[in-house]
């Protein structure tokens, strides 16, 4: 059983439009991460975010932080094809060790 | 600075053989970690080490071994391998204080 459930599993949309991706738990995190993978490459972190509530902006992405601590959601604004890949939300369990949600399958369409 | 490289980048081996897949940093980071990743599951923590000379079991341990000699490399081992370990094996590392994770490109493993 995965502890960080992530939703949808697969989306494919069309370019310039807006996607949203979650990831939910019955667990408090301390923080909680947000990495993309392309394929043939490991995971990069895009964001972390530590407050209960907290939103982040990195360029046309959107992080949002549940006020709980136990749910996140990714929010892209106007998609591109470079934003296709494989999203992955963590969460830190104590100082040094992550849990990662099973991933949202992004394409977007040219 | 290479951050994290994992060698070999593809291997197919046969049921029952062993193999070592190689890790190694040049962040001098503490922590390191291998993960197995499949289809549809995320990533699943196999082995991870907080120093030279600290190892510790993860959520999926069976079939593998680990060592740390040193900061900057964590191979690890495959003794007689099984085609439930066909998957795709990341290493990475994380600095003490900060849970953002570096990962390597990867070693894709098929067991046939």
């Amino acid at each position: 059983t995965q502890l960080l459930e992530q939703s949808p599993q697969f989306l494919s949309i069309q370019e310039g439009e807006n996607l949203t991706v979650y990831c939910n738990s019955s667990s408090v995190f301390s923080s909680l991460q947000w990495y993309r993978q392309e394929p043939g490459e490991g995971p990069v972190l895009l964001v972390t975010v530590v407050t209960g509530g907290e939103v982040k902006k990195l360029k046309r992405l959107t992080f949002q932080f549940g006020d709980a601590r136990k749910d996140s959601s990714l929010h892209i604004t106007a998609a591109q094809p470079g934003d296709t890949g494989l999203y992955l939300c963590a969460g830190a369990l104590g100082d040094y060790k992550l849990s990662f949600g099973a991933g949202t399958t992004v394409t977007v369409r040219a | 600075n290479a951050g994290v490289t994992q060698t070999p980048k593809f291997r197919i081996l046969k049921i029952g053989q062993s193999m070592t897949l190689q890790c190694t940093q040049d962040m001098n980071h503490n922590y390191m970690y291998w993960y197995r990743q499949d289809p549809g599951m995320g990533l699943k923590l196999i082995y991870y080490s907080v120093g030279a000379g600290i190892t510790d079991k993860g959520e999926v341990p069976n079939g593998y071994n680990v060592s740390r000699s040193t900061t900057e490399d964590f191979p690890l081992r495959l003794e007689l391998a099984a085609p439930s370990q066909t998957s795709v094996y990341f290493c990475a590392t994380m600095v003490t204080g900060n849970t953002e994770a570096f990962f390597g490109q990867g070693t894709r493993l098929t067991v046939v």
